[in-house]
């Protein structure tokens, strides 16, 4: 089973450019989500969609962080413009929604990540 | 406000050896907790996970401990093998319809050493 696909891995830009991420999520899978990790901590939520509906998005700058989710599969995550405080990884991940027993969660599976340096 | 803490930044253990990472959280409302492994350049990846309704839960080499009246769970990793040398992750969730949110903690970077 091909795992979360991300794009690209690496990507410098300067303060106030644009910039933005792609990830394919595993096949069939429901839910994605999008994390942001800044050195040192663990990752933060920016963004959670079912299909192509946003369930959380609370935590999102939305001034300068947009997401979409085409057709319920892949997905983009943009920023514009960068402010030097954004230089992170940002991790897509994805999860099967199902009936589980009770007590069970479904199990988030993370893409590789794309580390964003702004200059 | 961090809800889930890992105190410890790092920890080096003896191959062989146990290993006992700690985390704390302060919601009461998590009813479910996780923890993932990361290897550089890569991914966190699911290592193994507990239901509030548990006190422990194990799989292979790896043991959660759930004590929920103070608040804390540790991972249990025994022997520890030099391939376990990653930055593990402690996570919780409160209940939800399907989909969970995932707070994380700030992580331990655990080295083995031969």
């Amino acid at each position: 089973e091909a795992g979360v696909a991300q794009s690209p891995r690496y990507k410098i830009i300067e303060k106030r450019q644009s910039v933005a991420f792609w990830c394919n999520p595993i096949s069939g899978h429901a839910t994605l989500y999008w994390y942001q990790q800044i050195l040192g901590q663990g990752p933060k939520l920016l963004i959670q969609f079912q299909n192509n509906g946003v369930v959380d998005d609370s935590q999102l700058p939305k001034d300068r962080f947009s997401a979409e989710r085409l057709k319920g599969v892949d997905s983009t995550l943009k920023i514009q413009p960068a402010k030097l405080e954004d230089s992170a990884v940002y991790l897509c991940a994805s999860s099967l929604v199902r009936v589980r027993l009770a007590g069970e969660r479904d199990t988030q599976y993370f893409g590789p990540g794309t580390r964003l340096t702004v200059l | 406000d961090q809800q889930v803490k890992q105190n410890s930044p790092s920890l080096s253990v003896q191959e062989g050896r146990i290993s006992i990472l700690n985390c704390d959280y302060t919601n009461s409302m998590f009813d479910y907790f996780l923890w993932y492994k990361k290897y550089p350049a890569e991914g966190p990846t699911f290592l193994i996970s507990i239901s509030s309704i548990k006190d422990k839960n194990e799989d292979g080499r790896f043991t959660v401990f759930l004590n929920k009246s103070a608040k804390h769970l540790s991972l249990h990793i025994v022997p520890s093998q030099p391939g376990d040398s990653a930055v593990y992750f402690c996570a919780a969730s409160e209940r939800a319809q399907g989909a969970q949110k995932l707070v994380f903690g700030q992580g331990t970077r655990l080295t083995i050493n031969p």
